[in-house]
C-alpha cells in the first residue's frame, strides 16, 4: 500500500532562514507526491505537486520540493522563511485503486513554527 | 468563484442524534471526498465517490454515510453510531482523471455536547 510519513512533528525556524519540512514515501510505481499547508481551522491548501519531470518542483508562495527516487523522499524547502508559514503542512501520495479510481494520502502533519 | 463549499461552519450534536454535513462544488469535479482529521492523526479517509449514484467507504466509514445523487453535491451523514463523532471534517474534490490535484473545502467542525 502506498503511505507517506512525516518524521518531525514540529519544526522551529528563525524568520530569513531556510526551511525544510521532510517527506519519505513508499509507493508502488511512479510516485505522485502533493505538499498542502492548513491553517488554523482552515481547509488544506495546495502548494506544490509532483508527476514526472524536474526533480525540483516550485510552487505557491516560493515553495519548492526536491524529488529524491533514491531517498525516496519529496522535502518541502524554502530558501527565506516569513513569520506568516507557520502553519500545519501535510504532504500526500495518490494512491491508485483500480485504473481511473484514486484516493489521497495524507502524512500526520508537521508544525512549521517560524520565530521572529 | 469556483470552489467546494462546506456548511455549517460549526455543528453541535446532542448524543443520540443523526447530523448532516453539507458540501457543494462547482468547479465540475468527478471525484469527491470525505476525510475527517484529529489531532496527531493527519486525515482519513471515510467516503469517496467517482462518480454520482455510486460511492466507496473509506478507512473509517463506520457510523457514517453518504449519498452522491448530483454530480455537485456529496453530503456526509454522521450517525449515531459513530462513536467519537467529534472532529473537523473535510470535503475535497477532484477531476479524477490521472495526476490531478485534490482540493479542499474550508471543513466543518462538529462537537458532540
Amino acid at each position: 500500500a502506498q503511505s507517506v510519513a512525516q518524521p518531525e512533528d514540529q519544526v522551529n525556524v528563525a524568520e530569513g532562514n531556510p526551511l525544510t519540512v521532510k517527506c519519505t514515501y513508499s509507493v508502488s510505481g511512479n510516485p505522485y507526491l502533493f505538499w498542502y499547508v492548513q491553517y488554523p481551522n482552515r481547509g488544506l491548501q495546495f502548494l506544490l505537486k509532483y508527476i514526472t519531470g524536474d526533480n525540483l518542483v516550485k510552487g505557491s508562495y516560493g515553495f519548492e520540493a526536491e524529488f529524491n527516487k533514491s531517498q525516496t523522499s519529496f522535502h518541502l524547502k524554502k530558501p527565506s522563511a516569513l513569520v506568516s508559514d507557520s502553519a500545519l503542512y501535510f504532504c500526500a501520495v495518490r494512491d491508485m485503486i483500480t485504473p481511473g479510481t484514486y484516493k489521497y494520502i495524507f502524512g500526520t502533519g508537521t508544525r512549521l513554527k517560524v520565530l521572529a | 468563484d469556483g470552489g467546494i463549499t462546506q456548511s455549517p461552519k460549526y455543528l453541535f450534536r446532542k448524543e443520540g442524534q443523526n447530523v448532516t454535513l453539507s458540501c457543494e462544488q462547482n468547479l465540475n469535479h468527478d471525484a469527491m471526498y470525505w476525510y475527517r482529521q484529529d489531532p496527531g492523526q493527519g486525515l482519513r479517509l471515510i467516503y469517496y465517490s467517482q462518480i454520482v449514484n455510486d460511492f466507496q467507504k473509506g478507512d473509517i466509514a463506520e457510523g457514517y454515510s453518504v449519498s452522491r445523487e448530483k454530480k455537485e453535491s456529496f453530503p456526509l451523514t454522521v450517525t449515531s453510531a459513530q462513536k467519537n463523532p467529534t472532529a473537523f471534517y473535510l470535503c475535497a474534490s477532484t477531476k479524477g482523471h490521472s495526476g490531478n490535484t485534490i482540493y479542499f473545502g474550508e471543513g466543518s467542525w462538529l462537537t458532540v455536547v
